[in-house]
């Protein structure tokens, strides 16, 4: 399974942007990069994904490098509900159809 | 609508015991998976039900976990002979194109401790 790196923790102004980004260096054709995000006690959520091409939706964009090596999410005016940890994730549609978490990125938002 | 539901919320139990583990999927959702999330750790795939049959199980950590969905739809993890170590949240989520999506949909888990 191809792997993400991401750094442990980051910080961000409210309504700044926040920049989350992940490292998947071994990224196959076929592996679509998914980001979910978990706040405190609560199950994780959804936010965006992509295969090649940068992507949009209310919550956040998806920016994914050419070589498709690493990737970041933006989230781009953070507030305080924004605080939360962000999993960066490979999934493969065809053999291996779980998710397999890393250790993500807690993102603290401040006022 | 409503989303995945999980009960209960909070298990207490003593080390040796039996416990089962209830989740109540999206309407429609075709596959549904188990993960489990210890503190500080993401979540850990145990098992993914495509429909009423276990497509994947190889996360289950050995055989006193067992997960069944005889209808399709309600999901039920057991654990038999609870230990310390089984203590964590035990997640939930359901997913529409039978799996062939990352897209999953994910309950608010239910807190095992095993004292």
């Amino acid at each position: 399974d191809a792997k993400t790196t991401q750094p442990p923790s980051m910080d961000c102004a409210e309504g700044r942007a926040a920049n989350l980004p992940c490292n998947h260096s071994t990224i196959s054709g076929n592996e679509y990069v998914y980001w979910y995000r978990q706040i405190h006690s609560q199950g994780p959520q959804y936010i965006i994904h992509g295969l090649k091409n940068n992507e949009t939706n209310e919550m956040a964009s998806l920016i994914i490098t050419e070589d498709r090596k690493s990737s970041t999410l933006i989230l781009p005016h953070a507030t305080l509900r924004d605080t939360a940890v962000y999993y960066c994730i490979v999934f493969n549609a065809g053999n291996n159809r779980k998710l397999i978490w890393g250790l993500g990125t807690s993102l603290a938002v401040n006022p | 609508g409503a989303g995945v539901s999980q009960t209960p919320s909070n298990k207490v139990t003593e080390k040796g015991k039996y416990v089962e583990l209830r989740c109540d999927p999206i309407s429609g959702h075709t596959a549904l998976y188990w993960y489990r999330q210890s503190l500080g750790q993401g979540p850990e795939f145990l098992i993914y039900f495509q429909g009423t049959g276990a497509a994947d199980d190889s996360g289950l950590p050995n055989d006193r976990f067992f997960a069944v969905r005889p209808e399709g739809s309600v999901s039920t993890l057991k654990i038999q002979r609870t230990e310390r170590g089984d203590s964590a949240v035990y997640l939930c989520a359901s997913s529409l194109r039978s799996g062939s999506t990352g897209e999953q949909f994910f309950g608010p888990g239910t807190r095992l401790t095993v004292l």
